[in-house]
């Protein structure tokens, strides 16, 4: 499997950037690092994916080490509705999808 | 944008009966989709991959018997919990990837299932 280390939990006022890490040693030239993040009770959201430059959209952007071996979500500007847990994935090509524990990201209103 | 419904939302059903859960890709194809069953305050554990088609291909440890896949079309698989006990109480999600290659999933909403 697939093995990405991140903080169990982080916090963040509300309306105040966010950046969560993400640890990937073991990955590989093809892999592509993917965020998903999961509100309560319900299934998981993609959030950005990349493979080697930075990417951003709508959501989020995504900065990766030079060296690929760690990268940051980062979330602009928080608002309350970013509160989730945020795995953070890589893969390769059509490979199955495993979950690490992510990072439950609580908001501070 | 992909949209992935899934059905019932949540189910409470009786010891020993069995409880299907669709998993529909309503705008786009799925060659694919993955089973996943989530219980409390922990993460997602992948059950089995669902092939359209074919056999599903299941994870060390989840019983084939018990949990039955069938991924006959290219918008539909179904997960039938047989023999329900309260231990199968648990949140199952779904997601698909599209047939043209995307490299992202889409996930649905979940199915909440409590055995009594």
């Amino acid at each position: 499997d697939a093995k990405t280390t991140q903080p169990n939990s982080m916090e963040s006022n509300e309306e105040e950037p966010v950046h969560l890490p993400c640890n990937h040693s073991t990955i590989s030239g093809t892999d592509y690092i993917h965020w998903y993040r999961q509100l309560p009770s319900q299934g998981p959201e993609y959030v950005i994916h990349g493979l080697t430059s930075n990417v951003n959209n709508r959501m989020a952007s995504l900065a990766i080490a030079e060296d690929r071996k760690s990268s940051t979500l980062i979330l602009h500007r928080a608002t309350l509705r970013d509160a989730a847990v945020y795995y953070c994935i890589y893969r390769f090509g059509n490979e199955k999808l495993t979950f690490g524990t992510g990072t439950r990201l609580t908001i501070i209103p | 944008g992909a949209v992935v419904s899934q059905h019932p939302s949540w189910v409470i059903c009786k010891s020993g009966t069995s409880v299907k859960i669709e998993c529909r890709s309503l705008d786009f194809q799925a060659t694919t989709m993955f089973w996943y069953r989530q219980f409390p305050k922990q993460s997602l554990m992948l059950m089995a991959t669902s092939n359209e088609g074919s056999k599903a291909t299941y994870e060390q440890g989840v019983e084939k018997d018990k949990f039955l896949i069938n991924h006959a079309s290219l918008t539909l698989s179904t997960l039938t919990v047989t023999s329900a006990h309260p231990e199968d109480s648990s949140f199952y999600i779904c997601s698909a990837r599209r047939s043209s290659g995307a490299n992202v999933l889409t996930f649905g909403a979940g199915s909440r299932l409590t055995v009594l």
